[in-house]
């Protein structure tokens, strides 16, 4: 039981370059969501997912795009990457009952 | 919207001694609450949760933390700190009918003297 894994866990783009970060659970949850944190800010909400074939957009969407076709993954692509988008991208999936387990994040950095 | 403040950035204590880590929420309802720990390098762990019931929960590594309706608080303790607690410590409110998002603090970091 590997619960949540991130790939990869770090990366360096130039601004304008695309990547996609990938998102895997093994723990049957229907909700799954994507996150940044920066320093002094906490974790901000990017998208989100309540199940396969869905996706909705959180506190901080804008120049990222998410897919879930399968209900174990969750990815997260940035299209022209950005110096702003410098940052810790942390996934989750959430338990029925509110618990977020964490996978161990991918540190970008956007030159 | 709700809101949730952590009013320290940064707390020191020494090995051994009590902590309290403060957390506030601004929301009309009772939320559901949660406290998360990061240690460096690691994604969040979930240390307690709060939903409803007895206002004093407990969690994981010997933490505990109180919900007092009255002062909109939900604040983290533990009597007797041990050097490995050393992380940042993060208060989430879940707004009912929100599809289960969290609204985090902006973290409190503890160190931890021997």
């Amino acid at each position: 039981n590997a619960g949540v894994t991130q790939t990869p866990k770090f990366r360096v783009l130039k601004t304008g370059q695309s990547m996609t970060l990938l998102c895997a659970q093994d723990m049957n949850h229907e909700y799954m969501y994507w996150y940044r944190q920066d320093p002094g800010m906490g974790l901000r909400l990017i998208h989100y997912s309540v199940g396969e074939g869905t996706t909705a957009k959180g506190e901080v969407p804008d120049g990222y795009n998410v897919s879930r076709l399968k209900k174990q993954n969750f990815l997260l692509g940035l299209e022209s990457a950005a110096p702003s988008q410098t940052s810790v991208y942390f996934c989750a999936s959430v338990t029925s009952f509110g618990e977020q387990y964490f996978g161990p994040g991918t540190r970008l950095t956007v030159t | 919207a709700q809101s949730v403040t952590q009013p320290d950035i940064h707390i020191t204590v020494s090995e051994g001694a009590s902590l309290e880590l403060r957390c506030n929420y601004s929301y009309g309802a009772t939320p559901y609450l949660f406290w998360y720990v990061q240690s460096p390098g690691q994604g969040l762990q979930l240390l307690l949760k709060y939903f409803s019931g007895d206002t004093l929960v407990q969690g994981i590594k010997g933490f505990e933390a109180e919900f007092k309706r009255s002062q909109s608080s939900f604040n983290l303790r533990k009597p007797s700190v041990h050097w490995s607690d050393a992380a940042e410590y993060f208060c989430a409110v879940e707004v009912s009918g929100s599809a289960r998002q969290l609204t985090f603090g902006s973290g409190t970091q503890l160190t931890v003297l021997p």
